[in-house]
């Protein structure tokens, strides 16, 4: 059974960096077929998609955040992370981290997500 | 971006009601259309996608249709279980984006 962990900072303060790892076990994470990606929901609030990761690295970013984002893979760690820039409070959600299995098909495994605040 | 917007944004139900709710995208999607259930403080669960195709171990109650802007998901028996918030998503291109949510209630 495919698994996903994300782990990062409990507390992050504005202007700074968000930086968290998705840690995937119980599959072949470097499959050709599987894709990875990122969602965040603010508390209270809808989905929002942030972006996704792609085999040989190519991403696609959310346009209202592209500035601000990256996503990558560490193959040799069964993991892929996202970063986040210039954050401020408007950033306060919980992150999701997903796998999406082939093309043209939506997120099938989530990992449980983690609530990050960002405050002073 | 494509817009999704469902509706409608709180259903009250009982226990063996059919429900349905609906989603419209802002242009033509073809199929690709998935429905998510989430739970309170759990993450979103993958019930349909491709518009109408079920998603394994997710209960036959559950059903989708539509193709082109408008589409439907349906649980034929409403079951204590399925109280939560239902979201629609396209994949057709990026970005991709949900519905602002449906909340299922106990009436």
């Amino acid at each position: 059974q495919l698994q996903l962990q994300e782990s990062g900072p409990g507390l992050v303060k504005p202007s700074e960096t968000l930086s968290l790892t998705c840690t995937v076990s119980g599959g072949s994470f470097s499959s050709s077929s599987y894709y990875w990606g990122w969602i965040r929901q603010p508390p209270g609030k809808g989905l929002e998609w942030i972006g996704n990761i792609y085999n040989r690295g190519s991403t696609y970013y959310n346009p209202s955040l592209k500035s601000r984002v990256t996503i990558s893979v560490d193959t040799s760690k069964n993991q892929f992370s996202l970063n986040l820039s210039s954050l401020t409070a408007a950033d306060t959600a919980v992150y999701y981290c997903a796998r999406q299995y082939g093309s043209m098909t939506p997120f099938d495994y989530w990992g449980q997500g983690t609530l990050v605040p960002v405050s002073s | 971006d494509i817009q999704m917007t469902q509706s409608p944004s709180t259903l009250s139900a009982s226990v063996g009601d059919r429900v349905t709710i609906s989603c419209r995208a802002s242009e033509s999607i073809s199929s690709w259309v998935a429905w998510f259930q989430q739970k309170p403080g759990k993450a979103p669960k993958l019930l349909i996608y491709k518009a109408s195709s079920l998603e394994t171990g997710v209960p036959s109650r559950f059903s989708g249709s539509g193709s082109g802007a408008e589409f439907t998901l349906t649980i034929s028996s409403l079951q204590p279980d399925d109280f939560a918030t239902y979201y629609c998503q396209q994949y057709n291109s990026f970005p991709w984006t949900f519905g602002q949510g449906t909340k299922v209630e106990i009436k």
